[in-house]
């Protein structure tokens, strides 16, 4: 699975957008980047995927550039409920060797103030 | 639905001790993973299984053991407890690889002493 790069630590103000970048320049043609978060002490939820197209959801906004080497996480308006640890994983779909395994990174974590 | 529980919540062990942890899907799926979260760093791999009665090999499985005899169960084992075991560990499982969310337990805080 292709490396990928996410800053250490980021800050959002309550109520306005959290863009999260990540850095993903060895993805290859058949991997999806996928977006998880992990609140303090709890399992990881999963926020969003994509493959080429930018994806919405009722979480997020997910877009990738044109030639995939990186792509970038929104929260339209972060809340402090939102204060998490992000991961951008990529990962192969069906068909894969991968069997579906994530592997996670460090991510970003995120802290949103009043 | 319950969705991911795993059991216990928490746990200590002394070195050399044996325990299992269950993890139990209600939700019929055929994919279930170990991962273990060591502080400040993010999930590994330890095991995984693709189906009922099947165990794969991840990224770090010395020192554990799994079993998949029944469908919504997999069991993570370990046989002789070191410190360096000392860990959260989290179950996880998908319907299928066409379907990319992975449902995550709540973990299991284990510490080794």
């Amino acid at each position: 699975d292709a490396k990928t790069t996410q800053p250490t630590s980021m800050d959002c103000a309550e109520g306005r957008a959290a863009n999260l970048p990540c850095n993903h320049s060895t993805i290859s043609g058949n991997e999806y980047v996928y977006w998880y978060r992990q609140i303090h002490s709890q399992g990881p939820q999963y926020i969003i995927h994509g493959l080429k197209n930018n994806e919405t959801n009722e979480m997020a906004s997910l877009i990738i550039t044109e030639d995939r080497k990186s792509s970038t996480l929104i929260l339209p308006h972060a809340t402090l409920r939102d204060t998490a640890v992000y991961y951008c994983i990529v990962s192969e779909n069906a068909g894969g060797t991968s069997y579906g395994k994530l592997t996670f990174g460090q991510g970003t974590i995120l802290t949103v103030h009043p | 639905n319950a969705g991911v529980t795993q059991t216990p919540k928490f746990r200590v062990l002394k070195t050399g001790q044996s325990m299992t942890l269950l993890c139990a899907q209600d939700m019929n799926h055929e994919y279930m993973y170990w991962y273990r979260q060591d502080p400040g760093m993010g999930l590994r791999l330890i095991h995984y299984s693709v189906g009922e009665g099947t165990t794969a090999k991840g990224e770090v499985p010395d020192g554990y053991n799994v079993s998949r005899l029944k469908k919504q169960n997999f069991l993570l084992g370990l046989e002789s407890a070191a410190p360096s075991q000392t860990s959260v560990y989290f179950c996880a499982s998908n319907r299928a690889l066409l379907v990319p969310e992975q449902y995550f337990g709540p973990g299991t805080r284990l510490t080794v002493t």
